[in-house]
């Protein structure tokens, strides 16, 4: 079955930019949300269908995702990250083969 | 403005059974697809089953198939999730949430969940 992996851990200065990445077998071909996850609360969706974002999110949120067959990497990235987006991040996507919802195990970004 | 609420979750034995509900308000419930995903203590998210707009289409994942089902009440807004034979490892909270658009989209609203300890 399908398998989205996440590095466990990112760390970023505030001000500086960071990126958390998704990779699966032509995650390309796959549509990519990304949610985050504060301590004690509910996930938020920050992008979703690759690279929109929901009403209300910043701009410092984007994500990229390579076409189909051009590689196995989808990549959320935040901008002039602040102290607030300490946070976990996960990365979704959907088996077509299956219908089965996936996501990564997650990325906790640390704001030093 | 939209809103999901849980309820149903408490602790419960290994091998009984529980019912969630998730009662959903503030925009047209039966023309979107839903989803319960669970949160286990300290782990990551994890999907458990989605339902299509008109209840016609279900999917669950494979740890709860045949234990879990999942059904909804368009005419009371309202999603639901039976959950027989528990076991340890369904202790969790679980949450639901809206997806956008179709079965692809993204979840664009979640609840606050409701937790489900399976503990004798």
């Amino acid at each position: 079955s399908y398998v989205v992996t996440q590095s466990p851990s990112v760390s970023v200065a505030p001000g500086q930019t960071a990126s958390i990445t998704c990779v699966g077998n032509n995650i390309g071909g796959k549509t990519v949300h990304w949610y985050q996850q504060k301590a004690g609360q509910a996930p938020v969706l920050v992008v979703y269908d690759d690279s929109d974002r929901p009403s209300g999110i910043p701009d410092r949120f984007s994500g990229s995702n390579p076409g189909p067959n051009s590689g196995s990497t989808a990549t959320l990235t935040i901008t002039r990250v602040e102290a607030g987006d300490e946070a976990d991040y996960y990365c979704q996507v959907r088996d077509s083969n299956t219908e089965h919802i996936l996501f990564g195990g997650g990325t906790k970004l640390t704001v030093l | 403005q939209v809103q999901l609420v849980e309820s149903g979750g408490t602790l419960v034995k290994p091998g009984g059974s529980l019912r969630l509900s998730c009662a959903a308000s503030g925009f047209t419930f039966s023309a979107n697809y839903m989803v319960w995903i669970r949160q286990a203590p300290g782990k990551g998210l994890e999907w458990v089953s989605h339902i299509s707009s008109s209840g016609n289409t279900i999917y669950y994942a494979d740890p709860v198939k045949g234990r879990f089902t999942v059904s909804r009440d368009n005419t009371k807004n309202s999603l639901f999730l039976q959950m027989n034979s528990l076991r340890a490892e369904d202790t969790a909270m679980y949450y639901c949430a809206r997806i956008l658009g179709g079965g692809n989209g993204g979840a664009d609203y979640w609840g606050q969940g409701t937790l489900v300890t399976v503990s004798s």
